[in-house]
């Protein structure tokens, strides 16, 4: 059960969008659209942000989108503010490979 | 709303067996929609999945801690509990219990409790 792969940071200004990827393989994120994703603050739990893709739960705001092509999933954040600064962790269901997150991508606001 | 309540014991022993309970409230454990979860997050590392259980009791686990790992659950107390066995430093972590809607994603989670390995 391998990790999935992401940058390890992302940056960006007040206002600017980023985007930052989730690389599996076949089993995993490229074998169905259970792709989700988990903003965390430190010392807390993580806090879902986009399920099924793309897909987001009542309540997250809407300057996050999720995206996917092939076994690579991406998660878009628009009009980035303070608030933003937290680390970002994508997850996959697969049949085979089961629950898998990635490594994790730390977003700094400059 | 749901809310979910780790407990248990913040230091164990190496190769003893390290046992939490999660508690659920604002919602039955025996719901269809959900399975029940235990997640762990070592120091600066990424989340890793242990192991998921339905309220009939059936179980899966993460392959590398299969050997190792036993999930159980309680209807009449709305709890369900993670056993560890043989444990290491390696197991040092974050414990989190969390539950996920069908295979398609995390819902709701707990605080977390830190369980530390050391004699």
């Amino acid at each position: 059960q391998s990790a999935l792969t992401q940058p390890a940071s992302v940056s960006g200004s007040p206002g600017q969008s980023i985007t930052m990827s989730c690389t599996g393989t076949s089993s995993d994120v490229g074998s169905n659209n259970l792709v989700s994703w988990y903003q965390q603050d430190p010392g807390k739990a993580p806090k879902l942000l986009i399920f099924e893709v793309n897909r987001r739960p009542s309540g997250v705001s809407n300057r996050f989108s999720g995206s996917k092509s092939g076994n690579t999933a991406s998660l878009t954040i628009s009009g980035l503010q303070a608030e933003d600064e937290a680390d970002y962790y994508c997850c996959s269901y697969g049949a085979t490979s089961l629950w898998v997150f990635g490594g994790g991508t730390k977003v700094t606001v400059l | 709303q749901m809310q979910l309540q780790e407990s248990g014991p913040g230091l164990v022993k190496p190769s003893e067996t390290l046992s939490l309970t999660c508690t659920v409230s604002g919602d039955s454990i025996s719901s269809t929609s959900y399975y029940w979860v235990w997640v762990r997050q070592p120091p600066g590392k990424r989340p890793e999945w242990i192991g998921s259980i339905y309220y009939t009791g059936g179980s899966y686990y993460n392959p590398s801690l299969k050997s190792r790992v036993t999930i159980s659950v309680d209807r009449t107390r709305n709890q369900f509990s993670l056993n560890l066995n043989s444990v290491t430093a390696a197991d040092t972590a974050v414990y989190f219990c969390a539950n996920t809607y069908y295979s398609n994603y995390f819902d709701s989670w707990g605080q977390g409790v830190l369980v530390s390995v050391s004699s």
